[in-house]
């Protein structure tokens, strides 16, 4: 169990950009989560995976923003077009399902983006 | 709307005491709610999680109570420690809530904690 990695952990962008992150969640995980912080807040909700299907999308993600896990194992974020109010921390996060439907998540150590 | 509100100020405690967290919400029926800690420039690392059902959880130092009616969690830490030093985050687990599909974790803002030796 290497735990949940994200790549890269740093990203400088100029505006108008288009920028990608990776995250590999463990191994076992079917469920997979992404997250935004800024300063002084907390992780802000913006999709979950349960496998390969996308359930659920933060209302307050634009359509600049896409999320994909095509295998069911690691995810990709892409932001197209970014703007300096992307500048945050993404965080990836990852969890065990199954009947009882709970449990714990196991963040990434976040790629920290920044917009110029 | 929904909110989930933590302390709004930083809480700054002496060695050796009891530091006590407090995590608010409105407008949520969650079936779980977990703490986190997160250290600077680091991912949130889970410490507990209280069911609905439960009135109170313990781990080593860490103490939390749930209570549904008032729609709030206290975190406690006995015998606190400069190393506890971290901010800490509850989350909600809208698991139940009828309109989404899976589950949902829903973060407050956090509550930052210094602990002075």
């Amino acid at each position: 169990d290497t735990g949940v990695s994200q790549d890269p952990r740093h990203k400088i962008t100029k505006r108008g950009q288009n920028v990608t992150f990776r995250c590999d969640p463990i191994s076992e995980h079917n469920r997979l989560y992404w997250y935004r912080q800024t300063l002084g807040q907390g992780p802000e909700f913006l999709t979950y995976f349960q496998n390969e299907a996308q359930l659920e999308k933060s209302r307050l993600l634009s359509d600049r923003f896409s999320a994909e896990r095509p295998k069911g194992s690691f995810s990709t974020l892409e932001i197209q077009r970014t703007e300096q109010g992307d500048s945050a921390m993404y965080l990836c996060a990852s969890s065990r399902g199954g009947g009882s439907g709970y449990g714990e998540l196991f963040f990434g150590e976040g790629s920290r983006l920044t917009v110029l | 709307s929904q909110k989930i509100e933590q302390n709004s100020e930083a809480l700054n405690i002496q060695e050796g005491k009891t530091a006590t967290l407090t995590c608010n919400y409105t407008n949520y029926s969650p079936a779980y709610l977990q703490w986190y800690r997160q250290d600077p420039g680091r991912g949130p690392v889970f410490l507990l999680l209280i069911r609905e059902n439960e009135k109170e959880k313990r781990k080593e130092r860490l103490k939390v109570t749930f209570d549904t009616t008032l729609k709030q969690s206290l975190f406690h830490i006995t015998a606190s420690q400069p190393a506890d030093s971290a901010t800490y985050l509850c989350a909600l687990d809208l698991q139940f809530t009828p309109l989404l599909s899976g589950n949902q974790f829903y973060f407050g803002t956090g509550t930052s904690l210094t602990v002075i030796p």
